[in-house]
């Protein structure tokens, strides 16, 4: 399978743990992003890297969020000291593109679905 | 800010028409339509750049109007297939144009 893959895809934690999510961009796209969705709601823009460079942050991600892309192949995103505001489905796209503006369609994995007690 | 999407839901009888809106307050670069399944990722439809145009396969169509920051996506002869949750997303010059913000979805139940 070539496509966006997300592991895992489902991970239970207790409010304070640390947890960490995978994403595996299809091979040749230099462009990822991470959104969170939450039931009933629009994925939300967490995120985005273009190669191993973030270029964009949401400016509603608390710090207890990073993410990285080294060498601009597979990303992490790690949460600490979660929340039960944590609990939500993170959705990791990636494309490919080189202009300044998005014309690329995003291939979404499946997603991690977070749940924090 | 988000777009807003209308209605927020429509049920459909097999073989009707829908059409799904999407209102920006920005000026847009583009618009992106996708539908997600429960329990499953989104998946891309379509995507309409500016300059008015109007894409469309099989019998989903969308069109955009820029000066408005209006999108509306059209189903028409509804299949079984179309239930799921359409969500349009918008790239601006705010975020350079490089990431969709995506509006609350509207789900459309198809039913027989």
């Amino acid at each position: 399978d070539t496509g966006v893959s997300q592991n895992p895809r489902h991970k239970i934690t207790k409010r304070g743990q640390n947890v960490t999510f995978r994403c595996d961009p299809i091979s040749e796209h230099n462009r990822l992003y991470w959104y969170r969705q939450t039931l009933g709601q629009g994925p939300e823009f967490l995120t985005y890297f273009q190669n191993e460079a973030q270029l964009e942050k949401s400016r509603l991600l608390s710090d207890r969020f990073s993410a990285e892309r080294p060498k601009g192949s597979f990303s992490t995103l790690e949460i600490q000291r979660t929340e039960q505001g944590d609990s939500a489905m993170y959705l990791c796209a990636s494309s490919f593109g080189t202009g300044t503006v998005l014309t690329g369609e995003l291939f979404f994995g499946e997603g991690s679905r977070l749940t924090v007690l | 800010q988000q777009p807003v999407q209308s209605p927020q839901a429509v049920i459909l009888r097999e073989g009707e028409d829908a059409v799904i809106n999407c209102s920006s307050s920005k000026a847009l670069y583009s618009v992106h339509w996708y539908r997600q399944k429960h329990g499953e990722a989104p998946v891309f439809l379509m995507i309409l750049l500016k300059g008015g145009e109007q894409k469309g396969h099989d019998k989903i169509s969308a069109s955009f109007n820029e000066k408005k920051q209006q999108s509306s996506l059209y189903l028409t002869a509804s299949q079984l297939s179309y239930s799921g949750t359409y969500f349009c997303g918008t790239a601006d010059p705010t975020n350079a144009g490089n990431m969709l913000t995506f509006g609350g979805g509207t789900r459309l139940m198809v039913k027989p």
